[in-house]
């Protein structure tokens, strides 16, 4: 079973990034077949995806984010990042970074979340 | 990409069963057989119950199933117990490598 950590800043500027980092340990970013992906949830509202990057590095994101979202990761310290660009108060969320395996299409294990508030 | 229908709350007592209902479209739960459930306890990580549809993962109770019919897929909790309470989300994939999530539903058990 894979262990997900997310890192980060809990307080961020409107109009400025967001950035978040997922450390893995139990598994490798670079392994797959696995979809590194983060999801969301806004207070009092339902879960979000937010995109993924592949174990091969290539990456998708959620057409409503897809303007402003880079996912990427980091081979070297077993870690991928989020960063969510020119941030408003909608973006207030708890942000979860998990992984789904490629076969199933399902998430399997996920990170117990990190609350990041937009407020200047 | 619309989020998948959820009722907002659903309660049930010791022993009894409950279905939550996830109505997608024919562009996600219509298409793929490629539902999954989440149980959250709020603050903790949440925990996959089933995938693909009906199938448990190691470790999960047999008294969570999950079926789905046309646009719209179903968990199942049979003889709920206490620990039981928490929310719970349906996620499809939704193709070309996307997801939606419903807008989850709160278990209360009285």
């Amino acid at each position: 079973q894979v262990q997900l950590q997310e890192s980060g800043p809990g307080l961020v500027k409107p109009s400025e990034t967001l950035s978040l980092t997922c450390t893995v340990s139990g598994g490798s970013v670079s392994s797959g077949p696995y979809y590194w992906s983060w999801i969301r949830q806004p207070p009092g509202k339902g879960l979000e995806w937010i995109g993924y990057i592949y174990y091969s590095g290539s990456t998708n994101y959620n057409p409503s984010l897809e303007s402003r979202v880079t996912i990427l990761a980091d081979t070297s310290k077993n870690q991928f990042s989020l960063r969510l660009r020119s941030v408003t108060a909608a973006d207030t969320a708890v942000y979860f970074c998990a992984s789904a395996y490629a076969r199933s299409l399902s998430f399997d294990d996920w990170g117990q979340g990190t609350l990041v508030t937009v407020s200047s | 990409q619309s989020a998948l229908t959820q009722p907002a709350s659903v309660s049930g007592s010791p022993g009894q069963s409950i279905t939550i209902p996830c109505i997608g479209t024919s562009r996600d739960v219509g298409s793929y057989n490629l539902v999954s459930w989440y149980q959250h306890h709020p603050g903790k990580a949440p925990k996959l119950m089933i995938y693909e549809g009906s199938k448990r993962p190691s470790g999960v109770s047999n008294r969570f199933s999950g079926s789905r019919s046309d646009n719209t897929a179903s968990l199942t909790i049979s003889g709920l117990q206490a620990e039981d309470e928490a929310d719970y989300y349906c996620c499809s994939y939704a193709g070309s490598s996307t997801w939606v999530f419903g807008g989850g539903t709160k278990l209360t058990v009285v």
